[in-house]
């Protein structure tokens, strides 16, 4: 089944601890991103990857660090975890990158993240 | 400044009625319009995806239409059922760059049975 799969699917964590939110899909797509969704403010971009070792910076990326070695894996790193990325956050795909392609995006189901 | 508006914000209509919501965007160069349906607890499912020169778009009981001149498009739900309970999302992708699509904040649908 072709899906995107993110995990874990909720985290209760503190101020300061690093962690990692692994996303897979299985699609061989080109494009990979992650957004945080906040209530009232609708999805907002944190970093996209045009392919492998291609990233770059959304329109919220501060505090956060992705890489893109793999085609099929884009994890989201916090080094160093703040209440303010308390956050609902979503990794998404589509086949191509361009700003002409008509792909739609594929998006995983979540994950809840709170920082105490 | 690239921004997609929504409306209504929320609405409650009651099962097998039609609704229409609303989507007004300012963003330019265009490239496409997407509408997508996202489940409380779910990540968004895309429903629609128009281009410039699509004016309608039919996915079962979902029909999106786009006016490029004024920049408006609706997406439009037939017989509504329970299962249609959803955030509705419009996001418009900008002719430009990679880092391209603008979302807006969703209408939140319940159908009432």
């Amino acid at each position: 089944e072709a899906q995107v799969t993110q995990n874990p699917r909720y985290l209760i964590t503190v101020t300061g601890k690093k962690l990692t939110v692994t996303c897979s899909q299985n699609m061989n797509h080109e494009y990979m991103s992650w957004y945080r969704q906040d209530p009232g403010l609708g999805l907002r971009q944190i970093y996209y990857s045009m392919n492998v070792e291609v990233t770059d910076k959304g329109d919220v990326p501060e505090g956060y660090k992705v890489s893109r070695k793999e085609k099929r894996n884009f994890p989201l790193i916090l080094e160093s975890p703040s209440p303010n990325q308390t956050s609902l956050y979503f990794c998404a795909s589509s086949l191509f990158a361009g700003s002409r392609s008509n792909q739609p995006q594929h998006f995983g189901d979540g994950t809840r993240l709170s920082i105490l | 400044k690239n921004q997609v508006e929504q409306s209504p914000q929320s609405l409650i209509i009651l099962e097998g009625k039609n609704c229409t919501l609303q989507c007004n965007y300012t963003v330019s160069p265009f490239s496409n319009l997407r509408w997508y349906k996202q489940d409380t607890g779910r990540g968004p499912v895309s429903l629609t995806i128009m281009t410039f020169s699509e004016n309608t778009k039919s996915n079962g009981r979902y029909t999106a239409t786009l006016d490029a001149d004024t920049k408006q498009s609706s997406l439009h739900i037939t017989a509504s059922q329970l299962s249609d309970s959803a955030s509705y999302i419009c996001v418009v992708k900008r002719l430009k760059g990679y880092s391209t699509l603008t979302f807006g904040k969703g209408t939140m649908l319940l159908v009432s049975p």
